[in-house]
Order: structure tokens, then C-alpha cells, then sequence
């Protein structure tokens, strides 16, 4: 069935450092893929989103890339801030044979960002 | 425009008690989901409701049951609560269901 691997976390960056979180995924068809983020007490927030191959997805000085010749849509940021502390999970709409478009999470990715 | 709101925010319950988690959304979505959260696991869908009238199990229904209430809201019922049903409940909802999903703030719940 259809899944999605982030790589395991905590991820500890001093400021100003560059971030990757790596997600790879398993699907059948064309799924659209999701990064979301969850800080601490509160519920998910849509953080970006592709939905075809080669597509980029931009938010917030995050990046990621619909890559389907790798299977892979790592979250990238040129700079983090302290405030970018949180949990990040990779996320893919399943489809599968039902087509509920469900979500398909990740594992999350802790990322801590030290002053 | 609050979005997706959930109560209550949290609830302690022993071992066999009942209760039920209310879900409200007002933007006009179509579909809505409840998940739960637990450490490690990321996040497993429980059940979801495509549109209004229709109800359809996920990953880990059992021990719950849903009520799609009117097109804005959308319930989760335990019954008789387990200690394994420990967990933070999110409820989210969707223009239609390839579309992004918008979450609540959680329910954090725990079952002694």
C-alpha cells in the first residue's frame, strides 16, 4: 500500500542554519504531497503542497520539490529561526481504490532550532 | 471565521466510561476526518466522512463510532473507553477529498 518515510528526528540546528528534512514516498498513481507543521499544543497547519511531478511548493522560506523519479519531496529552508522549532510530518492524498483522498502521514520530524 | 474548533480540549475518563468529541467546521467543507496521534505513529485516520450523510471507516476504527451531524459537524463516539484509546484526537475537514486538509486544535485524552 501506499506510505511515506521521513527521515527520524530531533533534528538540532543552530540558527541560521540550513535545513533538510527528507521524505520519500511509495504510491500507486499520482498523489499530491504535503508538508505540514505542528507546533508545540496546537493542531497541523498546511505548510505546502505539489500536487504533479516537478512541482515546487513554497512557503514561508520552505521548499519542497515533487520529485517522481526518486519517490521523494524533502523540505528544504536556506535559514532556519528559533521560531521554526516544531514538529514536520510529509503527508500524501490516497487515493488508492476508494479514492477518499486520506492523508498519509509520516512519522514527524522533530526539528529544534538553538539560538 | 474560526475554522475548525474541537471540544473539548482535554478529558480524563476511566476505563469503560463513555463520551463523545464534538467537531465543527465553518468553511463550507465537504469532507471531514477525525485522527489520532500517538508518539512514534504519526498520524492514523479513525473514520471520515466524504459528504454529508456518508460515514466510512479508516485505519483504526474499532472502539469508535461518527455521527456527520449536518454538513458542519462531525462527532467521534467512545463507548467504553480502553486505556490503549490514550491518545490526542484531531479533527480536520476538506473542500472535497483531494484537497488539503485544515485541522482542529486537538482533543488530548486520557483513559485510566
Amino acid at each position: 500500500g501506499n506510505s511515506v518515510t521521513q527521515m527520524e528526528g530531533p533534528v538540532t540546528l543552530s540558527e541560521e542554519a540550513f535545513l533538510t528534512i527528507n521524505c520519500t514516498y511509495t504510491a500507486t498513481g499520482y498523489p499530491s504531497l504535503f508538508w505540514y507543521v505542528q507546533y508545540p499544543g496546537e493542531g497541523l497547519q498546511l505548510l505546502l503542497k505539489a500536487t504533479k511531478a516537478d512541482d515546487k511548493g513554497s512557503n514561508k522560506g520552505f521548499e519542497a520539490t515533487y520529485r517522481k523519479e526518486t519517490t521523494s519531496f524533502h523540505l528544504e529552508k536556506g535559514s532556519v529561526q528559533v521560531s521554526d522549532s516544531a514538529v514536520y510530518f510529509c503527508a500524501l492524498s490516497d487515493f488508492g481504490s476508494s479514492n477518499t483522498g486520506k492523508l498519509i502521514f509520516g512519522q514527524g520530524t522533530t526539528l529544534q532550532v538553538k539560538p | 471565521n474560526a475554522g475548525v474548533t474541537q471540544t473539548p480540549k482535554f478529558q480524563v475518563l476511566k476505563t469503560g466510561q463513555s463520551m463523545t468529541l464534538q467537531c465543527a467546521q465553518d468553511m463550507n467543507h465537504n469532507s471531514m476526518y477525525w485522527y489520532r496521534q500517538d508518539p512514534g505513529m504519526g498520524l492514523r485516520l479513525i473514520y471520515y466522512s466524504a459528504s454529508e450523510g456518508t460515514t466510512d471507516k479508516g485505519e483504526v476504527p474499532n472502539g469508535y463510532n461518527v455521527s456527520r451531524l449536518n454538513k458542519r459537524e462531525f462527532s467521534l463516539r467512545l463507548e467504553s473507553a480502553a486505556p490503549s484509546q490514550t491518545s490526542v484526537y484531531f479533527c480536520a475537514s476538506s473542500v472535497a477529498s483531494e484537497y488539503e486538509q485544515y485541522f482542529g486544535p486537538g482533543t488530548r485524552l486520557t483513559v485510566t
